[in-house]
């Protein structure tokens, strides 16, 4: 069965520096890979997402992801974090056969301090 | 705003209760997907459906039914409630239902059950 790993649950992180949020996945085939952001009180934000190709991805928001087949992971990164992205981050996993049965990681809570 | 809308908001019933919950999808979009998201259960896909028919079902009680009108909206309907029904239901949609696009959520129901 798939499943979707995100190791840490809490992250805090200065304004103006730079974050990685990990994503840690199993599935045996190739896998469509997504971050999505929750607000408070929003519904869930695409950032990103991995199809196929170019295995490092630009998001929106000034967000990458980069995809490593060897370590099932999907990091996130992003070089300079503003206040507002302090939100929850969900990594999600899909598959071909069932599209839209996503798997989602438990999330990933960002604090972002002056 | 995502293009999904999700009535009501917010709701607060008691147990044993019977609650609908309602989602119309982004213009064009045929599949509808519905999400629970729980403090210890995570975000858990409940249900899929596609231009009217059932097409996916995840971790969806017996308790709980949905189905896709003509005109695409959707409901989810939750009866008996108890206190551990309480959570955020998303939905989401999507062009198709086939591989390689993205869900697009609504900004949730929350539901609070006493």
């Amino acid at each position: 069965a798939q499943s979707v790993t995100q190791p840490d649950i809490h992250i805090t992180v200065s304004e103006g520096a730079s974050l990685e949020l990990r994503c840690n996945y199993s599935y045996g085939a190739t896998p469509y890979l997504f971050w999505y952001v929750q607000s408070p009180g929003q519904g869930l934000q695409l950032l990103l997402k991995y199809f196929s190709g170019d295995t490092l991805v630009q998001g929106i928001k000034g967000f990458e992801a980069e995809f490593k087949r060897s370590q099932s992971s999907f990091n996130l990164r992003k070089p300079s974090v503003h206040w507002s992205d302090a939100a929850e981050y969900f990594c999600a996993v899909g598959q071909l056969r069932s599209w839209g049965k996503l798997q989602f990681g438990a999330g990933t809570q960002v604090v972002v301090t002056p | 705003d995502s293009g999904v809308t999700q009535t009501p908001k917010h709701l607060i019933t008691a147990t044993g209760q019977r609650v609908t919950l309602r989602c119309s999808p982004r213009s064009g979009d045929l599949s509808v997907y519905w999400y629970q998201q729980s403090l210890d259960q995570g975000l858990q896909f409940l249900i899929q459906y596609y231009n009217g028919e059932e097409r996916a079902k995840g971790n969806i009680l017996e308790r709980f039914s949905a189905q896709q009108f003509p005109d695409l909206h959707s409901e989810l309907n939750l009866s008996s409630l108890e206190l551990g029904d309480s959570a955020l239901y998303f939905c989401a949609s999507s062009p198709t239902v086939r591989g390689a696009n993205v869900l697009t959520f609504g900004a949730g129901s929350r539901l609070t059950v006493l």
